[in-house]
């Protein structure tokens, strides 16, 4: 199917192990985004890509990596996941260009950190 | 650095009213402006997307207005129906790092049938 897809959809996990959580897009976006959203935060976000090979930092990097080895997947992971890191997180992508931020998210992985 | 901000946090209405919704961000420069919404439990999906240079953008039912100038922005619903409810959340891209989105956190609207 065309669209955004995440995997897993829920995750439990405990603190300390890695988790890696993918993002999958078909629209062939340059743009691709993570983004967690907690309550009394609302959204924030925690890396991006402008295209393959190419990450920059977000508002919330901290514990976590991204890479991009090509243009449609965009996986996050916790290397070693701390139990502030229970949160929904969401994957998003949008065409290139400003005037093009129109962005289109996935339905969200829900983690929880025991 | 670039704050928004939506009030109501939540909102219940009776159904067939319009409503407004509100949004209002710190720095006007800004490329755009988007709506989502949000189900419980599910991912945000795009309303309407409004550029700087625009003052307002339709869709159905839904029409969204744009004061750069004034840092607002409203989200009108007309007719509401109990589908409508659900949380709505708006965004900003600054022109300073144009490639992000700067989220408020949002207005749950409930309407009651």
């Amino acid at each position: 199917d065309a669209g955004i897809t995440q995997s897993p959809r829920y995750k439990i996990t405990e603190t300390g192990r890695q988790v890696t959580l993918m993002c999958h897009q078909t629209w062939s976006h340059s743009y691709m985004f993570w983004y967690r959203q907690d309550l009394g935060h609302g959204l924030r976000l925690i890396y991006y890509s402008a295209a393959a090979d190419i990450t920059d930092k977000g508002e919330v990097p901290d514990g976590y990596v991204v890479s991009r080895s090509k243009t449609e997947n965009f996986p996050l992971t916790l290397e070693s996941a701390t139990r502030s890191q229970t949160s929904v997180y969401f994957c998003a992508s949008r065409l290139a260009g400003p005037s093009y931020n129109e962005q289109f998210f996935g339905p969200g992985t829900r983690l929880t950190v025991l | 650095k670039q704050e928004v901000t939506q009030i109501p946090a939540a909102l219940s209405v009776p159904e067939g009213e319009n409503l407004v919704l509100n949004c209002s961000f710190t720095d006007s420069a800004i490329y755009n402006l988007q709506w989502f919404r949000q189900d419980p439990g599910k991912g945000l999906t795009s309303l309407l997307l409004i550029q700087s240079s625009q003052r307002e953008q339709t869709s159905g039912r839904l029409n969204a207005s744009l004061d750069k100038s004034s840092g607002r922005s409203t989200l009108y619903i007309a007719a509401s129906q109990p589908g409508d409810s659900a949380t709505y959340l708006c965004a900003v891209s600054p022109i300073q790092g144009a490639q992000k989105l700067v989220f408020g956190q949002g207005t749950r609207l409930t309407i009651n049938p």
